[in-house]
Parts: C-alpha cells; sequence; structure tokens
C-alpha cells in the first residue's frame, strides 16, 4: 500500500545534541513539507520542497535543516541551535493540486 | 493574504447531536478546500475536500460539508455525533499562488458528552 511513513515514533535528544527524523513516501508525490504541532498551536510549516535538490524555509525554519536527494525521502535535522524543540513533528506529501497525505508523526522530547 | 478561520477551539455536543464545525477562508477566486482529522498522537487523515463542482461533499465517518461561496464558507457537518468522533478537526485552503502548499486554520478540538 502507498503511504508515508515516519520514523522514530519517539525520539530523545540530549542537550546541544543534533538530531534526523525520517520521512520517506512512496505515494510519487512531488511535495513533501514538515510541520511542527505544539499543544494548542496548530500546524506551524517547518519546510517544504517542492522538487528534488530544492527547499524553500517556512514560517519557523530557524534551528533546522532538511535535505531532498531523492523524490521519496525528506529527512529533518533538529540541530543543537533549536532551543525549545520538544515538540511533535509531521511530514506529509502531496500532488500537484491534490490534498495533503500525513505521516503519524514523530514525538521529539529533550532530556 | 489568504486565511482560514476555524470558529471556536472547543466545541462540545451530546453523542447523538449534530456536529457543525464552522470554517471561513477568505479568497477572491473559488478556492479548493479540506477538512482533515486528526486523533490523539497520531498524523492528519484527509476527511473530504471540494475542488470544483458539487458544492455539497460528503466524506468519511458520516461527514459532509458545503461550500458557500457567498459566505466564504465550508463548514462540516455529521447528523449524530458518536464518540469516535472525538478528535482535533483541521480546515485548509491551497494557496491562491500554489498548486501545492495549503493554509490551515488553528484547528477545532470536538469533545463528544456521554
Amino acid at each position: 500500500d502507498g503511504g508515508i511513513t515516519q520514523s522514530p515514533k519517539y525520539l530523545f535528544r540530549k542537550e546541544g545534541q543534533n538530531v534526523t527524523l525520517s520521512c520517506e513516501q512512496n505515494l510519487n508525490h512531488d511535495a513533501m513539507y514538515w510541520y511542527r504541532q505544539d499543544p494548542g498551536q496548530g500546524l506551524r510549516l517547518i519546510y517544504y520542497s517542492q522538487i528534488v535538490n530544492d527547499f524553500q524555509k517556512g514560517d519557523i525554519a530557524e534551528g533546522y535543516s532538511v535535505s531532498r536527494e531523492k523524490k521519496e525521502s525528506f529527512p529533518l535535522t533538529v540541530t543543537s541551535a533549536q532551543k525549545n524543540p520538544t515538540a511533535f513533528y509531521l511530514c506529509a506529501s502531496s500532488s500537484s493540486g491534490g490534498g495533503y497525505t500525513f505521516g503519524s508523526g514523530t514525538r521529539l522530547t529533550v532530556v | 493574504a489568504q486565511s482560514v478561520t476555524q470558529l471556536g477551539s472547543h466545541v462540545s455536543v451530546s453523542e447523538g447531536a449534530l456536529v457543525l464545525l464552522r470554517c471561513n477562508y477568505s479568497s477572491s477566486v473559488p478556492p479548493y478546500l479540506f477538512w482533515y482529522v486528526q486523533y490523539p498522537n497520531q498524523g492528519l487523515q484527509l476527511l473530504l475536500k471540494y475542488t470544483t463542482g458539487a458544492t455539497l461533499v460528503k466524506g468519511i465517518n458520516g461527514f459532509e460539508a458545503e461550500f458557500k461561496k457567498s459566505e466564504t464558507s465550508f463548514h462540516l457537518t455529521k447528523p449524530s455525533a458518536h464518540m469516535s468522533d472525538a478528535a482535533e478537526y483541521f480546515c485548509a485552503v491551497r494557496r491562491r499562488d500554489s498548486n501545492y502548499q495549503l493554509i490551515w486554520g488553528a484547528g477545532t478540538k470536538l469533545i463528544i458528552k456521554p
């Protein structure tokens, strides 16, 4: 079945550490997105990519980095520069004109 | 700038009662509109979408929404609430200048009272 897979489901980060969240899709979608979700704050866009080897900053890109070397993959790195990374992270993909398909999310906690 | 407004961060209804979740958008051209549902600790799932054609759109789990251009609204309804409908619901509109990006409402948490 086609879908979008995020891993891991839970992730713990120590202070000053970089961590990478994985997102893979087999829907042949052109575009992929990363959102951050905090309680009561809805969805906030971190980065998005509409084509391989190209990506754009969203509303809250500081402290995050991404790559899009393959159409299927859009990993997100949470760097040590992100001072408050504890949140629920959602990856999504879409085709042109279509709705989004979401992964099941990664919950990141700073320990 | 385009925007999506969901009225009420929390809506509480009794089991068996009508569910009405409100969504208004700002757009000068016919938009693509979406409703998504999110259960706790899960990703979002598409409930229904409006692109063109019939203004009453039926979705999964007995939900439907009506596009009303004159009111710039796309309210989500379900005739009879079930306990399993308790979740957060998000309305979204496609950005006018993009074939891909959506603009999201802040979400409405639906609470079902037994």
